[in-house]
């Protein structure tokens, strides 16, 4: 047990369909994280939400939406998903620490992730 | 290519055997990080080293850095069966704030 709860573990959905995936984590960090994770790709960032900023990997489709009401929650909203969306998203979070440098180290701690089937 | 690339993708070994992956990258890093899958599962963060370090330790995990390199490696001694998973790299860049993950290593061990 990592801390970090994702539901559902594994959601078979159609095209048409809208579907949540949620995230919460127990540990008291201020950084949460989706990363979807393809057969035969590198972990692929999709969304990071901290105290300091929101950022979004520019590649990601619209179909996909985040939200972070706080900082223990974390949401992965999906609505018209397309068959190659199939795959597993996994939640991380992490605690950041203030400034940059050498001073940052900060390890993600992961879910167990949503295996997703787009039919 | 990716900026953290494993090497070799798949490695198959005997129970008690050592078992080395190695990871390459492009940019200047403030961090190296090693993870650990199993099937199915989420990552779970095996140990960290910064960029001004050269080696560190953790139980059987040995793990080495060469910036000039741009390259690390990661050692686990008397290898046993519960060790078969996938390893990841990860590349923290300079600011410390966004890690970048390679595509694993797949380790077998067979009792």
């Amino acid at each position: 047990e990592t801390g970090v709860t994702q539901t559902p573990r594994h959601l078979v959905m159609g095209m048409t369909n809208k579907k949540s995936l949620k995230c919460e984590q127990h540990l008291g960090h201020n950084a949460m994280y989706w990363y979807k994770q393809s057969a035969k790709k590198p972990l692929e960032l999709m969304f990071v939400y901290s105290l300091e900023e929101r950022v979004e990997n520019n590649s990601v489709p619209s179909r996909f939406s985040p939200e972070c009401p706080n900082s223990s929650h974390l949401f992965l909203h999906l609505h018209t998903l397309q068959p190659e969306d199939s795959a597993l998203y996994l939640c991380a979070s992490s605690q950041r620490t203030h400034g940059y440098g050498q001073g940052r180290g900060e390890k993600l701690f992961f879910g167990s992730g949503t295996q997703l089937s787009v039919l | 290519s990716q900026q953290g690339e494993e090497d070799p993708q798949a490695l198959s070994i005997q129970e008690g055997e050592n078992a080395t992956m190695n990871c390459s990258y492009k940019t200047s890093i403030n961090n190296l990080q090693w993870y650990r899958q199993n099937s199915g599962r989420g990552l779970v963060h095996l140990i960290l080293i910064r960029s001004n370090e050269r080696e560190k330790h953790s139980g059987r995990l040995r793990v080495t850095l060469d910036t000039s390199k741009k390259s690390s490696s990661l050692l686990i001694t008397a290898s046993r069966a519960a060790d078969t998973a996938s390893y990841f790299c990860a590349t923290a860049n300079n600011a410390g704030n966004m890690l970048t993950f390679g595509g694993g290593t797949r380790l077998m061990v067979k009792p």
